[in-house]
């Protein structure tokens, strides 16, 4: 099957740790995105990667780390420094075709921290 | 702020009924697109509309596009039970390699 595998689905943390959210895609996408969702709201970009062992900061960046050192993975990693993690978190790819940009979703990481 | 902005928040309607929901937008775009999420779960997309395109059509799903009043409808005919969902358009920005989400509209669709 092809598609955006997001794990795990409901995470907890105390505060202060730091915590690790895993995306793999098997779309042989080249973009991928990571994405907060807070509740009755919509999605706002935290960190994107157009290629290989290069990414960009999104619109709310601070607090948040990614890397890409592989095409299939892009985990971001939810640090210490954000202020308010608990949030409903979603990973996209894009195949980049033209100037479509449709984006593929996963189905997410509930992640709650006490 | 948010590029796009959806109208209404929500929207409660009789199933069979047809369900309108709007957006608009601030700057030029390339495309717009419109997804739907069903509760706690990823995105799906819909429909994607050109900038260059005025009308497109999908099954039951009808998207306007006007650039001059930077604004944008989804329209869907009987609506069913399994429509209930929040809807969200996004923008692709001229210059830009990301999507802009706006706030979304929650449809109800009542039995």
């Amino acid at each position: 099957d092809g598609g955006i595998t997001q794990s795990p689905k409901y995470l907890f943390r105390k505060e202060g740790q730091n915590v690790t959210l895993s995306c793999e895609q098997n779309l042989n996408h080249d973009a991928m995105y990571w994405y907060r969702q807070d509740p009755g709201q919509g999605l706002r970009l935290i960190y994107y990667s157009q290629i290989v062992n290069d990414f960009q900061k999104g619109d709310i960046a601070e607090g948040y780390s990614v890397s890409r050192e592989k095409k299939e993975s892009f985990p971001l990693t939810v640090t210490s420094a954000q202020k308010n993690p608990t949030a409903f978190y979603l990973c996209a790819s894009s195949p980049r075709r033209g100037d479509g940009y449709e984006q593929y979703f996963g189905p997410g990481t509930r992640l709650t921290v006490t | 702020s948010q590029q796009g902005e959806e109208d209404p928040q929500a929207l409660s309607i009789q199933e069979g009924e047809n369900a309108t929901m709007n957006c608009s937008y601030k700057t030029s775009i390339n495309n717009l697109q419109w997804y739907r999420q069903n509760s706690g779960r990823g995105l799906v997309h819909l429909i994607l509309i050109r900038s260059n395109e005025r009308e497109k059509h999908s099954g039951r799903l009808r998207v306007t596009l006007d650039t001059s009043k930077k604004s944008s409808s989804l329209l869907i005919t009987a609506s069913r039970a399994a429509d209930t969902a929040s809807y969200f358009c996004a923008t692709v920005i001229q210059g830009a390699q990301k999507l802009v989400f706006g706030q979304g509209t929650r449809l109800t669709i009542n039995p």
